[in-house]
């Protein structure tokens, strides 16, 4: 098993340019989130999924899309970015057993908005 | 608002000694506690799960305690190995609300000298 796989690992942008992530898992998790991760910030949820073809607002969403057409895959779409995104982004899948809930990251996409 | 400190903020020691690492939440109430180790330039990876009912669970080297009077939790790391070098992110998930309530601390950084 891959685990979680994030693509790409490093971008750079222009203010305005839009760009895709992908995250792919291949441990046939119902639960997927995005997350980014800034200097002396915990981790901070932009959009998560409890299953093919549903997605929900995290506590930062704005500026941030997402979709999860497949099972197996989460997209986090930037339409139009601004410097406050540049971030590390990580992606996670979950399962729940037995009440408890065990989250797998990726190892993360970093972006940086000029 | 629901919170989850951590101290300190980094911590230095040697080879070999034991330390502990502290989690203050806010949170309440709370359905588990989660420690992360997080590598630098690495996803997250989970070190133990406990919910409200348990006091301690281990993982190897790694201890974790839970006093749900108190809302405290603690890491405690016996015979500290240079690979312990990491950012400790304690996390608190929220039931009160949908999957995405998972509230995380902003991480200890441990470095481990020889």
């Amino acid at each position: 098993n891959a685990g979680v796989t994030q693509t790409p690992k490093f971008r750079v942008l222009k203010t305005g340019q839009s760009m895709t992530l992908l995250c792919a898992q291949d441990m046939n998790h119902e639960y997927m989130y995005w997350y980014r991760q800034d200097p002396g910030m915990g981790l901070r949820l932009i959009h998560y999924s409890v299953g093919e073809g549903t997605t929900a607002k995290g506590e930062v969403p704005d500026g941030y899309n997402v979709s999860r057409l497949k099972k197996q895959n989460f997209l986090l779409g930037l339409e139009s970015a601004a410097p406050s995104q540049t971030s590390v982004y990580f992606c996670a899948s979950s399962y729940v057993q037995s009440n408890q809930e065990t989250q797998y990251f990726g190892p993360g996409t970093r972006l940086l908005v000029l | 608002k629901n919170q989850v400190e951590q101290s300190p903020q980094s911590l230095i020691i040697l080879e070999g000694k034991n330390c502990t690492l502290q989690c203050n939440y806010t949170v309440s109430p709370f359905s588990n506690l989660r420690w992360y180790k997080q590598d630098t330039g690495r996803g997250p990876v989970s070190l133990t799960i406990m919910t409200f009912s348990e006091n301690t669970k281990s993982n190897g080297r790694y201890t974790a305690t839970l006093d749900a009077d108190t809302k405290q939790s603690s890491l405690h790391i016996t015979a500290s190995q240079l690979s312990d070098s990491a950012s400790y992110i304690c996390v608190v998930s929220d039931p009160g609300g949908s999957q995405g309530n998972l509230i995380f601390g902003k991480g200890t950084k441990l470095s481990v000298k020889p």
